[in-house]
């Protein structure tokens, strides 16, 4: 079975510029979530997808944005990205019910020059 | 403000060293408290606590919930370097905006 995939795994943009990370869950997960991780801040949580809906959203600015297909594949877009939006872009996908684990992707790597 | 606290922040120790991370959490609708081991990029699931007093155990790896102190330990016994790496500590709530809390992680090194 496949696990979660991301791409691309490494990513350079310049300030000012947009950015699309895409992630594909594991077959048969509908629930897709996507976490920013930078050193000291542990794994903080932007949206999760469930049936092309978003059902959560965290504490990130509109510039954050992200769509699922009816495939359960999962889209996040930043726009006009900041020096500080440097970070690894984790996707994780569940089978959506009660006790269920995540099970994460290798991420995407972004770097804000 | 619901929050996952983990402790130490690194840690560094000897091959065949035994070591015990912690977790306590302030958490609103508790469900049930993850372990994850981070080695590069892709964290990868340890154990899911629900129930207090339970240990859960895979090889040398062990850990245990105590939902009236609100807290849990990994314990490591014997490590190696592989198991160097960021260990995150995450609750699972049965509702709100954030279904899952991660703590900061520890980093933890062994040295040979």
């Amino acid at each position: 079975k496949a696990g979660v995939t991301q791409t691309p795994r490494y990513l350079i943009k310049t300030r000012g510029q947009q950015v699309t990370l895409s992630c594909s869950p594991i077959s048969g997960h509908r629930s897709v979530s996507w976490y920013q991780q930078t050193p000291g801040q542990g794994l903080q949580f932007l949206f999760e997808y469930f049936s092309e809906t978003q059902r959560n959203k965290g504490n990130f600015p509109g510039r954050f944005s992200g769509r699922q297909f009816s495939n359960s594949r999962s889209e996040m877009n930043v726009s006009t990205l900041e020096l500080g939006d440097s970070a690894l872009y984790l996707c994780a996908s569940s089978r959506d019910s009660f006790n269920e684990k995540l099970f994460f992707g290798s991420g995407t790597q972004l770097s804000v020059l | 403000e619901d929050k996952v606290v983990q402790s130490p922040l690194s840690l560094v120790v000897h091959e065949g060293d035994t070591v015990t991370l912690n977790c306590s959490y302030e958490v609103t609708n508790f469900r049930s408290l993850l372990w994850y081991k981070q080695e590069k990029k892709a964290p990868t699931f340890l154990f899911m606590l629900t129930s207090s007093g339970i240990e859960k155990k895979s090889g040398r790896l062990s850990s245990i919930l105590d939902k009236k102190e609100l807290f849990s330990i990994l314990n490591i016994t014997a490590t190696q370097t592989g198991d160097s790496a960021v260990y995150l500590c995450a609750v699972e709530r049965t509702s709100g905006t954030y279904k899952y809390i991660f703590g900061t992680g520890t980093r933890l090194k062994v040295l040979a």
